[in-house]
């Protein structure tokens, strides 16, 4: 069974940063692509990252980039999203998920950023 | 970057009525990497229909998905109460892979 766990969200300072990670269960990550994506309070999906399974295969929305970045650990099985110079606007649900079309999807982490 | 743009932005159906849902590109997207996604309150979203047309994995036949080019919909045949959600189209099919903003589908 497919499960996907995200964590590391919290409340941090406009300008600081945060590391979120998703622990993949029931799949080995390395045969799939994997994506970030958000939802702030009460607004719709941003699509904010993807990494290929393939080394070095990343991209990012404009939002974000120069910003963020993705990586993974494959013997681990898990995905990361390292987060700096954090806006208050960066203020959202973080949500990992499988695949390119997103076919299974964590529960999601808070990550609120405010003075 | 290609814009999602779905209509309309609330739609206000009773059970048992037909929901059409418009998800409509700034360009062209190939069939093969438009989704669907059907979020309820305080839940990760689902994936739907992915392939413009392919249910996915244990998802009724009461919907269904069609279009190419710029022009894709979802269709929900006889709303059943637990229809009533927000729902998102996506594509992948350049690198940035971008949402529409959502239907908000709520009991008439």
């Amino acid at each position: 069974q497919v499960h996907l766990v995200e964590s590391g969200g919290g409340l941090v300072k406009p300008g600081g940063s945060l590391r979120l990670s998703c622990v993949a269960s029931g799949f080995p990550l390395s045969d799939y692509y994997m994506s970030w994506v958000r939802q702030a309070p009460g607004k719709g999906l941003e699509w904010i990252s993807w990494s290929g399974s393939g080394v070095g295969y990343t991209d990012y929305a404009d939002s974000v980039k120069g910003r963020f970045t993705i990586s993974r650990d494959n013997a681990k099985n898990s995905l990361y999203l390292e987060m700096n110079s954090l806006r208050v606007e960066d203020t959202a649900v973080y949500y990992c998920a499988r695949g390119a079309n997103l076919d299974s999807w964590g529960q999601g982490t808070l990550v609120s950023v405010s003075t | 970057e290609i814009v999602l743009t779905q209509s309309p932005g609330t739609l206000s159906l009773s059970p048992g009525e037909r929901a059409t849902l418009s998800c409509r590109a700034s360009q062209s997207v190939g069939s093969r990497y438009l989704v669907w996604y059907q979020q309820k309150p305080g839940q990760a979203p689902r994936l739907l229909i992915y392939g413009a047309s392919s249910r996915a994995t244990g998802i009724p036949d009461r919907f269904s998905g069609s279009g190419s080019g710029t022009d894709f919909t979802l269709m929900i045949s006889r709303l059943e109460p637990e229809d009533f959600a927000v729902y998102y189209c996506q594509h992948y099919g350049t690198s940035q892979h971008t949402f529409g903003q959502g239907t908000k589908l709520e009991i008439k």
